[in-house]
């Protein structure tokens, strides 16, 4: 079985300050790893994902995650906050074997100038 | 490619009234995913389709919805009869599995208002 739990659902940071948004998973299969991101009134549109590899994987707009399996941590960073970068994040685990992805509940990422 | 494609984006309609929603996946995907998001709920995996079959229904939450792909190119999901509680935004997912993950591409939604 496999589950998502992402902390905090609203987040809010200045402009230029580092984002950071948690993700933890279970998984009983090694899992596939994934951040969407969710702009108002549009679809989910992929930042990153692991698969297999190195486990820092670096996305589109500066975003990257670092996979910890002895964390079972999947957390999503970025240097820098920009206001463009106010959204809702999923966090997504799926896994070899399955074609279904969990997602988790959402992070609602607040930008403050 | 002009990616995912749903139609209508919103959709008003009354209890009591059939409303369907239409899909076009990503030419070449052969994977075909119908989500729901609510505030209540987040995001559900409906039904699933691989090279055009129903795989897994089972997150279809009653009788009342169907689900169908004709053809690789288009999907539908329907709700017969439509309650207030089917509000939400509906997405269309497409993915080419091939045998492993891959991320799946979503549309861009359609927004279901049942009064």
């Amino acid at each position: 079985a496999q589950s998502v739990t992402q902390l905090g659902s609203h987040v809010s940071v200045s402009e230029g300050a580092l984002v950071l948004l948690r993700c933890n998973y279970s998984s009983s299969v090694p899992p596939y790893l994934f951040w969407y991101v969710q702009y108002p009134n549009q679809g989910l549109q992929l930042l990153l994902k692991y698969t297999t590899g190195a486990t820092l994987v670096k996305g589109i707009n500066g975003f990257e995650a670092e996979f910890k399996k002895s964390e079972t941590s999947f957390h999503l960073t970025k240097p820098s906050a920009h206001m463009s970068d106010a959204a809702e994040y999923f966090c997504a685990v799926s896994g070899t074997g399955t074609y279904k992805y969990i997602f988790g509940t959402g992070t609602r990422l607040k930008v403050l100038a | 490619d002009a990616g995912v494609i749903q139609s209508p984006r919103h959709e008003v309609t009354e209890m009591g009234q059939e409303v369907t929603l239409r899909c076009k996946p990503i030419s070449g995907h052969n994977s075909l995913f119908w989500y729901r998001q609510t505030m209540m709920r987040g995001l559900e995996l409906l039904i699933y389709f691989n090279n055009n079959v129903p795989i897994d229904d089972s997150g279809m939450p009653e009788d009342r919805f169907s689900a169908k792909m004709p053809n690789a190119s288009f999907s539908t999901l329907k709700i017969q009869p439509s309650e207030p509680r089917d509000s939400a935004v509906y997405f269309c997912a497409s993915s080419n599995l091939a045998g492993k993950v891959d991320e799946q591409y979503f549309g861009p939604g359609t927004r279901l208002t049942v009064t």
